[in-house]
């Protein structure tokens, strides 16, 4: 079946611009995550959707990201006036539930900013 | 302390041989324990969970130390396919909390 899927997969953007990072995740999964992963380091949590819940936004770096999901289905990352450090793989996962329950991961979109 | 820790590496390790790496973990009621794999420039990838009585899969086997609180991941005849970084990752109280990963480089 499909798994998930992100667009775009690469991103180059000008520092300042804003830029929109789409996640799709696998039918009837009802907990979605985001990560960034910087070069050469670990996952770093940003936000994680689960249900009608409200999400758990505590790994955002920054009042600049930001982070939507519509129901069960897409979810929509937004970076606002980025910056070099900004730089990274974005990475979506999701999960049938939250804890205990394996994570699927798209193929990341890397955001590289000039 | 961090709530789950690996040794990075790099494990240099000849192509054949055994390899063994461990995953300490915090929270003594975590329930839920991952192997994952990661290729350079690639997403994580499921390899394996970890069950309390242990799991084999070819020729990975994982296991699981609830008194030391730590997880395992065995890989026997390595290839050199097998090189990738591996991270575990244990349940917290609402989603996965993930080690920093393990690299592992297999030589030829």
């Amino acid at each position: 079946g499909a798994g998930v899927s992100q667009s775009p997969s690469n991103k180059v953007t000008e520092k300042g611009k804003d830029v929109e990072l789409r996640c799709d995740p696998i039918s009837g999964h009802t907990a979605l995550y985001w990560y960034r992963q910087r070069l050469g380091q670990g996952l770093e949590f940003l936000i994680y959707f689960q249900g009608n819940s409200a999400p758990d936004k505590s790994g955002l770096p920054s009042d600049r990201f930001s982070a939507e999901r519509t129901g069960e289905s897409v979810s929509t990352l937004t970076i606002q006036r980025t910056q070099q450090e900004d730089s990274a793989v974005y990475l979506c996962a999701s999960s049938f539930i939250s804890s205990g329950y394996e994570q699927y991961f798209g193929p990341g979109t890397r955001l590289t900013v000039t | 302390r961090k709530e789950v820790e690996q040794d990075p590496g790099p494990f240099n390790v000849p192509e054949g041989a055994t390899v063994a790496f461990n995953c300490t973990y915090s929270n003594s009621a975590s329930q839920s324990f991952f192997w994952y794999r990661q290729d350079c420039r690639k997403e994580p990838k499921l390899l394996m969970s970890v069950y309390s009585s242990g799991n084999e899969d070819g020729r990975f086997t994982a296991q699981l130390n609830r008194a030391s609180q730590y997880i395992s991941l065995l890989i026997r005849d390595s290839k050199l396919s097998d090189s990738a970084t591996y991270l575990c990752a244990v349940n917290g109280p609402y989603q996965l909390i993930w080690g920093a990963g393990t690299k592992l480089i297999i030589k030829p």
